[in-house]
């Protein structure tokens, strides 16, 4: 199927587990983006892609890791989860506008 | 720098009511901007967009905007609402040289039958 495709869609770990959230877009689009929204923030840009192996910092990094050996996908990991890191994770490619993945719901206990 | 400031976080309407969900932008240089809706449980979908020509932008579902460049807002309406319309809408800029998307904190918008 065509679009941008993120896996797992739901996901519950424990405090201090390494998890890996796994983002594919079929379009090659060059940019790519990792979000998480929150209620009260609104969509908050945590890295973001420019093309593959070309990765930058967005609005919130920290605990996060990111990687893009291809240009159809872009991993985003969780080195050691936190609480505060229960979120819904957005994946989205550019091209013109901005397309997003149907999203990634993260529970840490 | 750039910023989105979405002025109400809920707005109850009446079903067959119109509405405006407001939306102004900061930037020091030429921006395009965008409106997004968001069901429950599901990602962002492009509501419409504003990149040139008209400032009257017309979407999907029955929505448009207006571009007011002296007023630096992208305000989203519908004359008429439904009960289909319940959902998050957020407004987005992009430099209009550039690739990184700013978010508005979303509209939540309740469509009351």
């Amino acid at each position: 199927d065509a679009g941008i495709t993120q896996s797992p869609r739901y996901k519950i770990t424990e405090t201090g587990r390494q998890v890996t959230l796994m983002c594919h877009q079929t379009w090659s689009h060059s940019y790519m983006f990792w979000y998480r929204q929150d209620l009260g923030h609104g969509l908050r840009l945590i890295y973001y892609s420019a093309a593959a192996d070309i990765t930058d910092k967005g609005e919130v990094p920290d605990g996060y890791v990111v990687s893009r050996s291809k240009t159809e996908n872009f991993p985003l990991t969780l080195e050691s989860a936190t609480r505060s890191q229960t979120s819904v994770y957005f994946c989205a490619s550019n091209h013109n506008e901005q397309f997003f993945g149907p999203g990634t719901r993260l529970t840490v206990l | 720098a750039q910023s989105v400031t979405q002025l109400d976080s809920q707005v109850p309407v009446f079903e067959e009511a119109p509405v405006e969900l407001r939306c102004n932008y900061s930037s020091s240089v030429s921006v395009y901007l965008f409106w997004y809706v968001q069901y429950p449980n599901q990602g962002l979908q492009l509501l419409l967009k504003y990149l040139s020509g008209s400032t009257l932008v017309k979407g999907i579902n029955g929505f448009e905007a207006e571009f007011n460049k002296s007023q630096t807002s992208f305000h989203l309406r519908k004359p008429s609402v439904h009960i289909s319309d319940t959902a998050e809408y957020f407004c987005a800029v992009i430099l209009n040289t550039g690739n990184q998307f700013y978010f508005g904190t979303g509209t939540s918008l309740t469509v009351i039958p």
